[in-house]
C-alpha cells in the first residue's frame, strides 16, 4: 500500500516570494506522482505529473515539482508567487503497475495562503 | 473538450428524500470515480466505474447508488442520508484502467451537498 504525507498543513508566504511545499510518499512498487490544485468551492485541478524520465517536472501557472527517488520525495516549488494562488494543494501517488493501480491515493493538504 | 461537468452545483436534501448527482463526461474516458471530500480533508474515493460496470466500491452505504447508464454520464442516487453525508461529492474520469495505469484524473467541480 502507499502512502503520502505532506509535512506542512499550512504556509503562508508574502506576494512575489518562493514558495516549496513538501511532499513524501512511501510505496513498495514504482508510482506515478502528481500535484492537484484546489480553489475555493471548485474541483481539482492537475498542476503537474511525474510518469518517467526527466526527474524536473514543470507544469501549470509556472509550478514545478523535483521527483527525488532516494528521499521519496516529490516537492512542489514557484519562484514568485501570486495573490492568485491562494488554494489547497493536495499531493497524490498511485501505482504504476499492480492491482491497485485506479487509486489515487492523496496527502492531507497544503494550505497556500499569499499575503499582499 | 477535457471538462467534466457535474449537476446539480448546490444540493440540499432532507433525510426522508431521494436525489440525483449527475457528472458528464465528452474525453472519451471509460473510467469514471465517484469522491466524497469534507471540509480539510483530501478526497475519499467511493465507487470506481470501468467500461460502465462498477469495478471498486470502497465500502460505501447503501443509501449511496451509484448508476453509469452509458461511457459519458455517472450518476450517483441519494437515499435517506444523514447529516455526517454532508460533502463536497466529486466526480472524475481518466483513461480505461484495464489497458492503462492510472495517468491522471480529470476532476469535476462538484455538487456541495448538504443534509439536513
Amino acid at each position: 500500500a502507499q502512502s503520502v504525507t505532506q509535512l506542512d498543513s499550512q504556509v503562508p508566504v508574502f506576494e512575489e516570494a518562493p514558495v516549496e511545499l513538501r511532499c513524501n510518499y512511501s510505496s513498495s512498487v514504482s508510482v506515478y506522482l502528481f500535484w492537484y490544485v484546489q480553489y475555493p468551492n471548485q474541483g481539482l485541478q492537475l498542476l503537474l505529473k511525474y510518469l518517467s524520465g526527466s526527474t524536473l517536472v514543470k507544469g501549470i501557472n509556472g509550478f514545478e515539482a523535483e521527483f527525488n527517488k532516494s528521499q521519496t520525495s516529490f516537492h512542489l516549488r514557484k519562484p514568485s508567487v501570486h495573490i492568485s494562488d491562494t488554494a489547497e494543494y493536495f499531493c497524490a501517488v498511485s501505482e504504476s503497475s499492480g492491482g491497485s493501480n485506479y487509486k489515487l491515493t492523496f496527502g492531507k493538504g497544503t494550505l497556500l495562503t499569499v499575503n499582499p | 473538450d477535457t471538462e467534466v461537468t457535474q449537476t446539480p452545483k448546490h444540493l440540499v436534501m432532507g433525510m426522508t428524500n431521494k436525489k440525483s448527482l449527475k457528472c458528464e463526461q465528452h474525453m472519451g474516458h471509460r473510467a469514471m470515480y465517484w469522491y466524497k471530500q469534507k471540509a480539510k480533508k483530501p478526497p475519499e474515493l467511493m465507487f470506481v466505474y470501468s467500461y460502465e460496470k462498477l469495478s471498486i466500491n470502497e465500502s460505501v452505504p447503501s443509501r449511496f447508488s451509484p448508476e453509469c447508464p452509458n461511457s459519458s454520464l455517472l450518476n450517483l442516487h441519494l437515499h435517506a442520508l444523514q447529516p455526517e453525508d454532508s460533502a463536497l461529492y466529486l466526480c472524475a474520469s481518466s483513461q480505461p484502467l484495464v489497458t492503462y495505469p492510472l495517468r491522471e484524473q480529470f476532476f469535476g467541480p462538484g455538487t456541495r451537498l448538504t443534509v439536513l
